[in-house]
């Protein structure tokens, strides 16, 4: 079965640079949700959207912005990057509105900050 | 808010031993409940999930029950296997649209000895 695919897997930037992730949800699934997850920590939310709008937001700070677009992908940019951003951060995705259903996650890229 | 507290780690067990990871939350609402767990260097996978009272989640002879006079959801295991070692985490979604977020517990780190 497709599963949520997330591009890249690694990515390694300095500070003060901008990184862009993509999230692609499994097909016919219309809500997809950022998470971040420092090492050794729990995920935490960072942002979701539902039918390319935005649906809820978490702890995601002003350099970060995110969009979904018209084939229900994701794309989480983020800009003057610094050493704690280093995180791995998921994306995962959902179907069935209005009833929430189960959050399929992808396998996460892996952000170092230098 | 929802929050999820979780048993601390790490957890050791010989293999065939019994397994219980603690598991309450705090909700305002009827959150469905979740067991995701997270091998080494990959993605969180769902294990198990219960949406209602009393409902029992199963999945590779681990259970969870929805216990809501507790507010519990403990994880269970009648003989774990060394390929069980991963880590556990518990999470809750509120299942209003716009605030289907997970909230996670801190995560168990489980590992099984030969």
């Amino acid at each position: 079965a497709a599963g949520v695919i997330q591009s890249p897997r690694h990515l390694i930037k300095e500070k003060r640079e901008t990184a862009t992730l993509k999230c692609y949800p499994i097909p016919r699934h219309d809500t997809v949700y950022w998470y971040q997850q420092g090492p050794g920590q729990d995920p935490q939310f960072l942002i979701s959207f539902y039918e390319k709008m935005q649906s809820d937001k978490g702890s995601i700070p002003d350099r970060f912005s995110a969009q979904q677009f018209s084939d229900y992908h994701s794309e989480l940019n983020m800009s003057s990057l610094e050493l704690g951003d280093s995180a791995l951060y998921f994306c995962a995705s959902s179907q069935d509105y209005p009833s929430t259903d189960t959050q399929y996650f992808g396998p996460g890229t892996r952000l170092t900050v230098l | 808010g929802n929050s999820v507290t979780q048993m601390e780690g790490p957890v050791t067990l010989s293999e065939e031993a019994f397994l219980t990871i603690n598991c309450t939350y705090t909700a305002t609402g009827y959150p469905s409940l979740f067991w995701y767990v997270q091998y080494p260097g990959e993605g969180l996978q769902l294990l198990l999930k219960a949406t209602k009272a009393d409902d029992k989640g199963s999945n590779k002879g681990f259970e969870a029950t929805y216990r809501k006079e507790t507010t519990s959801f403990h994880l269970e295991k009648g003989s774990v296997q060394v390929s069980d070692s991963a880590v556990y985490f518990c999470a809750l979604s509120d299942p209003v649209r716009g605030n289907e977020k997970l909230t996670f517990g801190t995560g168990t780190r489980l590992t099984i000895i030969p």
